[in-house]
């Protein structure tokens, strides 16, 4: 139980488009999903909180209006990243909770973003 | 916030020897403590978890330590494998819908 996917799994873009990458929860509902942002050789970095229904909590330094968050339902959280420059690649992972009395999170696989 | 500390950065122990990583924590208000290895593009797995209200933990090869009055919290590898290589993260959370907050890992090296 507690699945977490992630789609996609890896993608290239243009500078300058948008891209979106899908969180779901498979066999949970999850009202609390976290994603994360990883570059290499370095640790797993907070971006923001998104909990379902309600605007996302971003941490200090990232830009909400850059990573669009939406978490319109109990199963799936988006992200997307708009207008893409070469120093957003990086490794991009959702997390979920199952509830709030939940102490274990649940990654996704994790998506890696390459801009060119 | 949380911040989460971890060391060492790099280690490298022969194999059947034991390993040792370290963290501490700044926030007395956490009680959820995991350990996750990841390998290279993978997500991080976890291996090992200790709540703040038990202070050690162990799972054949793998034990968690944790002192809460210091606030840190430790991950201990006996007879080390050269499958046991990878990067190792530590991380601290609280209740409800806090996320969890990572160490900057540890790259554990098994050399045969």
């Amino acid at each position: 139980g507690a699945v977490v996917s992630q789609h996609p799994s890896w993608v290239i873009c243009k500078s300058g488009t948008s891209v979106k990458i899908e969180c779901r929860s498979l066999d949970f509902q999850a009202t609390t999903m976290f994603w994360y942002r990883q570059f290499p050789k370095q640790s797993l970095m907070l971006m923001a909180t998104s909990n379902e229904g309600s605007k996302a909590t971003y941490e200090q330094g990232v830009e909400k209006d850059k990573f669009l968050i939406n978490h319109a339902s109990l199963t799936l959280s988006t992200l997307t990243v708009t207008s893409a420059h070469p120093e957003d690649s990086s490794f991009y992972i959702c997390s979920a909770l199952v509830g709030i009395f939940s102490y274990e999170q649940y990654f996704g696989p994790g998506t890696r973003l390459t801009v060119t | 916030g949380e911040n989460v500390e971890q060391h060492p950065s790099t280690l490298s122990v022969q194999e059947g020897d034991s390993a040792v990583i370290k963290c501490t924590y700044s926030d007395s208000a956490s009680n959820y403590f995991p350990w996750y290895k990841q390998e290279l593009g993978k997500r991080p797995q976890l291996i090992i978890d200790i709540r703040s209200n038990v202070g050690e933990k162990k799972d054949q090869r793998i034990a968690v330590t944790l002192n809460k009055t210091a606030k840190h919290f430790s991950l201990h590898i006996t007879e080390t494998q050269p499958e046991d290589s990878a990067v190792y993260f530590c991380a601290a959370r609280s209740s409800g819908n806090t996320p969890l907050v990572f160490g900057k890992g540890t790259r554990l090296s098994v050399i045969a």
